[in-house]
């Protein structure tokens, strides 16, 4: 049962904090994705890489979060410092070219829900 | 910039009814479309994606129509349940990239 899992899926933490959330993509999968949700905001990208390189962070608040992938079953997302305005859920996605008729379709994980106080 | 609509925000019907929910978008030039389930708390589930060339893709009661030329999709729910209640997104992947534009989505509610 192939699937994008994350951790952890719940996240308290005070602000100042560092914090570190991971996704494991589906294997063989080329293609990770970041995104947030807020209720404000709905779905947006954060970041996304392409066989392990990074394509586009341009989503994301550079002087506080970086996203990385050491190697290919493992992305990580990470915010230093936590503010109270990141509570959101975050999720990793993973795709990957299913056929060249169909293309790439992007799988979801269950998200971490980040709360900062 | 592309932008991705969804109307209505929300949607409430009986059991059974037959139902459309429509997306649309400011910027013909897309890779694909795709609609997501979402259940509260949950993540997102792919329901059907279909590529720029594609006029339609189709899986058990649901369907999803693309027209690039006027911006739109719809998704059509047959014989709808109650556990089809949820919400749907509709994301649009810009062309040259795989990243997806996501719309605000409609939160459905079958009534029994």
């Amino acid at each position: 049962d192939a699937r994008v899992t994350q951790t952890p899926r719940h996240k308290v933490t005070e602000m100042g904090q560092e914090v570190t959330m991971r996704c494991q993509p589906i294997l063989g999968h080329n293609t990770v994705f970041w995104y947030r949700q807020t209720m404000m905001q709905g779905l947006e990208l954060l970041a996304y890489f392409r066989n392990r390189a990074p394509l586009d962070d341009s989503g994301m608040p550079k002087d506080r979060f970086s996203a990385e992938m050491p190697d290919a079953t493992l992305a990580t997302l990470k915010i230093q410092p936590s503010e109270p305005r990141d509570s959101a859920v975050y999720f990793c996605a993973s795709g990957g070219l299913r056929s060249l008729i169909i293309g790439n379709e992007q799988f979801f994980g269950p998200g971490t829900r980040l709360t900062v106080l | 910039k592309q932008e991705v609509t969804q109307i209505p925000a929300a949607l409430s019907v009986p059991e059974g009814e037959n139902l459309v929910l429509n997306c649309s978008f400011t910027d013909s030039a897309i890779y694909n479309l795709q609609w997501f389930r979402q259940d509260p708390g949950k993540g997102l589930t792919s329901l059907l994606l279909i590529q720029s060339s594609q006029r339609e893709q189709t899986s058990g009661r649901l369907n999803a129509s693309l027209d690039k030329s006027s911006g739109r999709s719809t998704l059509y729910i047959a014989a709808s349940q109650p556990g089809d209640s949820a919400t749907y997104l509709c994301a649009v992947g810009v062309q040259g990239a795989q990243k997806l534009v996501f719309g605000q989505g409609t939160r459905l509610t079958i009534n029994p």
